[in-house]
């Protein structure tokens, strides 16, 4: 499973578009990138996933350069909701491994 | 989609005490299940996980043990608790193929 490098903490504004980027530069050819959000006391829960060039969702967009080595999660025009631990995870079904994540504050 | 429950919510229970966590997933069948813990402000930690009934894998070496009696339930246990056992339990089940959990809310253990 490959090790993923994310910022530990972001700080960001409501309204404004925050993109978190994630280093993945082990990545295995059938891995899929993966991000979670994590509210305090609850689980986490899945953003977004993607193998390569980008995807959009209602919540977010991932893009993925060609050599697959980083991914950037995009949240378009953050509110104070958004505020949470953002994880981002490879790997190809079954076991998944949780780093530290970044935790985003928004603020107003 | 899959909705995990996980019961109890909160636990306090003292240092020597057994323990019993009960995960159940509805919405699928022959799920992959996991247990993870979560330590205050880190990243969580696969404890457990199992691909089918009476099949478990441990991930580190530890104080607990882990159950699968039917398709969608699945147990943790201790039968001592230690200070270090304190931390917020997660059960998780995912789609086969996906890269996608997804997660039960969890209960917060303390360890006096």
């Amino acid at each position: 499973l490959a090790k993923t490098t994310q910022p530990i903490s972001m700080d960001s504004y409501e309204g404004q578009e925050v993109n978190i980027t994630c280093s993945h530069n082990n990545i295995a050819t059938n891995d899929y990138i993966t991000w979670y959000q994590q509210f305090p006391s609850q689980g986490p829960r899945f953003i977004i996933q993607g193998y390569k060039t980008k995807v959009t969702n209602e919540v977010a967009s991932l893009f993925i350069p060609a050599d697959r080595k980083s991914s950037t999660l995009s949240l378009p025009r953050v509110s104070l909701s958004d505020t949470a631990v953002y994880y981002c995870l490879v790997g190809d079904g079954g076991k998944l491994i949780f780093g530290q994540g970044t935790e985003l504050s928004v603020k107003p | 989609s899959q909705t995990i429950h996980q019961w109890p919510a909160t636990l306090v229970q003292p240092v020597g005490s057994p323990l019993s966590l009960e995960c159940t997933v509805e919405g699928t069948s022959n799920p992959n299940l996991y247990w993870y813990r979560q330590a205050a402000g880190r990243g969580l930690q696969l404890l457990f996980y199992s691909v089918g009934i009476g099949q478990i894998s441990s991930e580190v070496p530890q104080n607990l043990s882990a159950s699968r009696p039917q398709d969608r339930q699945f147990i943790l246990s201790s039968k001592k608790l230690l200070l270090s056992d304190s931390g917020f339990y997660l059960c998780a089940s995912d789609r086969v193929s996906y890269n996608e959990q997804f997660f039960g809310p969890g209960t917060r253990l303390t360890v006096l």
